[in-house]
């Protein structure tokens, strides 16, 4: 079956670190590929995805290759910031109506 | 766009009691879902419609636990009665289903004690 496995926390990093949070996939297919924040006290927002093979998504930084002959799609960002502290999920759809989730990755940066 | 809305955002309630939760979609999603998250369990799928007709029911927890979608714009995640354990955010999410991508709300907190 489907499924996503992520790397677990937490993972605490100083200011202006390097950050990779790590995801690989099983899934039947070609899934598009999903990172997923949630801050503290709210729900899961899109971060980034990547809908084919070899695609890259980025946002605020935040970048994730879509990589099918490893399966994965690991999460990096050059240089972190306190307001990145948050949960990461990993996340997979390969079509119908559900979305697979990893378990989360928690994040705390110090200043 | 308001995003999705969940009310009421914060419950507390009494073992035996019912509990009603509610959200409206993001309109002209036709996909929706009811999600509960613990620390000890993480993020679990409850159940999804499509096209307000329930499509995957086999992760609600117990018969204590019915959700419904009466029309587009609103859906209802009832728990009665209620126990201590059911205690966790509940988020309701939309997509539109051939995209995959989903919109949460910001989530119910329900404490029952």
């Amino acid at each position: 079956g489907n499924s996503v496995t992520q790397m677990e926390g937490p993972v605490t990093l100083s200011e202006e670190a390097f950050l990779t949070i790590n995801c690989t996939y099983t899934a039947t297919g070609y899934p598009s590929l999903f990172w997923y924040v949630q801050y503290p006290g709210e729900g899961l927002q899109l971060l980034l995805k990547a809908t084919k093979a070899d695609d890259k998504g980025s946002n605020k930084g935040f970048e994730a290759t879509y990589r099918k002959e490893t399966t994965s799609f690991h999460l990096e960002k050059g240089s972190v910031q306190v307001s990145d502290s948050a949960v990461y999920f990993c996340a997979l759809y390969t079509g119908g109506f559900k979305t697979i989730f990893g378990a989360g990755t928690r994040l705390f940066v110090k200043a | 766009d308001a995003g999705v809305i969940q009310s009421p955002r914060h419950e507390v309630t009494e073992m035996g009691q019912e509990v009603t939760l509610r959200c409206k979609p993001i309109s002209g999603h036709n996909s929706l879902f009811w999600y509960r998250q613990t620390m000890m369990r993480g993020l679990e799928l409850l159940i999804y419609f499509n096209n307000n007709v329930p499509i995957d029911d086999s992760g609600m927890p117990e018969d204590r636990f019915s959700a419904k979608m009466p029309n587009a714009s609103f859906s209802t995640l009832k728990i009665q009665p209620s126990e201590p354990r059911d205690s966790a955010v509940y988020f309701c999410a939309s997509s539109l289903a051939q995209d995959g991508e989903q919109y949460f709300g910001p989530g119910t907190r329900l404490t029952v004690t």
